[in-house]
């Protein structure tokens, strides 16, 4: 059972570079998020998709581009990396109707 | 402004006693709320849910409590046990299929064995 995957686990970024984190669910889902998570502060929405096609802005999206061209993959996309960037950041799921969100594992980013 | 507040960063609790946490929320247009668990270098997992409709769930050693009034909601773990040590995160929305869930900062529990 993958659930949600994500790939890189780990990446380091110098200033300027762009990169794009990979999400993939195999449940189906109609709804697949981003969110970071940084010391203090939570988990933090920063693009949501709804669907193919289909994405929006959540608290803190400047600095992040997304796409949704199939209902399973949502890739995060950082066109020019800065050190506010360093979070780990996390992709999630779920059905629309339903509350309960699946996380994957969590992609640990390092901008120096 | 953070919507969600767990004014509690981390907790410790003997085995097999009782494990309280606590959340509050500012916003009084939630009305679903979840409990998560986090284990280090792995994501979030669901634990838990209540809808407003409700002031207490139960699931099997895990219940959560809502008190609309006071804008605050509680997680009980009975009895506590090693392996429930991690970082707990509450959440909350306006609505089972809202786009945006709102998060606390954590409270990381430890359980003495």
């Amino acid at each position: 059972n993958a659930g949600v995957t994500q790939t890189p686990k780990f990446q380091v970024l110098k200033t300027g570079q762009s990169m794009t984190l990979q999400c993939a669910q195999d449940m189906n889902h109609e709804y697949m998020s981003w969110y970071r998570q940084d010391p203090g502060m939570g988990l933090r929405l920063i693009h949501y998709s709804v669907g193919a096609g289909i994405t929006d802005q959540g608290e803190v999206p400047n600095g992040y581009n997304v796409s949704r061209s199939t209902t399973e993959d949502f890739p995060l996309r950082l066109l020019s990396a800065a050190p506010s960037q360093t979070s780990v950041y996390f992709c999630a799921s779920r059905r629309l109707a339903t509350g309960e969100l699946f996380f994957g594992e969590g992609s640990r980013l390092t901008v120096l | 402004d953070q919507q969600v507040k767990q004014n509690s960063p981390s907790l410790s609790v003997q085995e097999g006693r009782i494990s309280i946490l606590n959340c509050d929320y500012t916003n009084s247009m939630f009305d679903y709320f979840l409990w998560y668990k986090k284990y280090p270098a792995e994501g979030p997992t669901f634990l838990i849910s209540i809808s407003s409709i409700k002031d207490k769930n139960e699931d099997g050693r895990f219940t959560v409590f809502l008190n609309k009034s006071a804008k605050h909601l509680s997680l009980h773990i009975v009895p506590s046990q090693p392996g429930d040590s991690a970082v707990y995160f509450c959440a909350a929305s306006e609505g089972t299929g809202a786009n945006n869930l709102f998060f606390g900062t954590g409270t990381r529990l430890t359980v003495i064995p």
